[in-house]
């Protein structure tokens, strides 16, 4: 069954450093990756994915991710944080060993923005 | 609607009583899956609808659980005798297409409903 290990509950990183969540999956078939943002008391918003193209893979708000086969990982990095990317970042799989290609999600890391 | 709209947003729920959670997902969207999501952890898969169809339930944790999507839009999460480790978010999420084309297309979330139950 496929799964993924979100390394750190909580990381914290100085305003204009950079970003480094990581991600850890396992698939006994070629997976589908992704990160979610999730905002306070909001619900979840799609970052980025990988499909199977190219493996480093861009997002929204200036958030990409390299897929590694070789080191089954799939970390998230931004070269510069800001204030707004405070949140709970989830790393996810996709069980597409089901027929209904449900997300498996990761515990989620917070990010924290020290000024 | 523009999104997935979900219905309480916030309800409190004493131990014993029943409740419904309600979402309204993207209009078309064949694909309806619902997660828990327990304070601090991620999301946890409940059940899969595709159309009005309940293809996956193996994640609902007890038969307290039941979700149903009569009409193949509109979809109801009913829990039972609620107890207090039900108390978590509830999100509802849908995709236009089904299977590894969903994860191609894309889901949409909700913002989900927060139980607590006292």
């Amino acid at each position: 069954a496929q799964s993924v290990t979100q390394l750190g509950s909580h990381v914290s990183v100085s305003e204009g450093a950079l970003v480094l969540l990581r991600c850890n999956y396992s698939s006994s078939v070629p997976p589908y990756l992704f990160w979610y943002v999730q905002y306070p008391n909001q619900g979840l918003q799609l970052l980025l994915k990988y499909t199977s193209a190219a493996t480093l893979v861009k997002g929204i708000n200036g958030f990409e991710a390299e897929f590694k086969k070789s080191e089954t990982s799939f970390h998230l990095t931004k070269p510069s944080a800001h204030m707004s990317d405070a949140a709970e970042y989830f790393c996810a799989v996709s069980d597409r060993e089901g027929r209904d290609d449900k997300i498996i999600f990761g515990k989620g890391t917070r990010l924290h923005i020290l000024p | 609607g523009a999104g997935v709209s979900q219905s309480p947003r916030y309800k409190v729920a004493k131990r014993g009583q029943d409740v419904a959670l309600r979402c309204d997902p993207i209009s078309g969207h064949v694909s309806l899956f619902w997660y828990q999501q327990a304070l601090g952890q991620g999301p946890e898969f409940l059940t899969y609808f595709q159309n009005e169809a309940q293809l996956d339930k193996s994640g609902l944790p007890s038969d307290r659980f039941f979700a149903e999507r009569p009409e193949g839009s509109v979809s109801t999460l009913k829990i039972q005798r609620t107890q207090q480790e039900d108390s978590a978010v509830y999100l509802c999420a849908s995709s236009l297409v089904t299977g590894t084309g969903g994860n191609n297309y894309g889901y949409t979330f909700g913002s989900g409903t927060r139980l607590t139950v006292v």
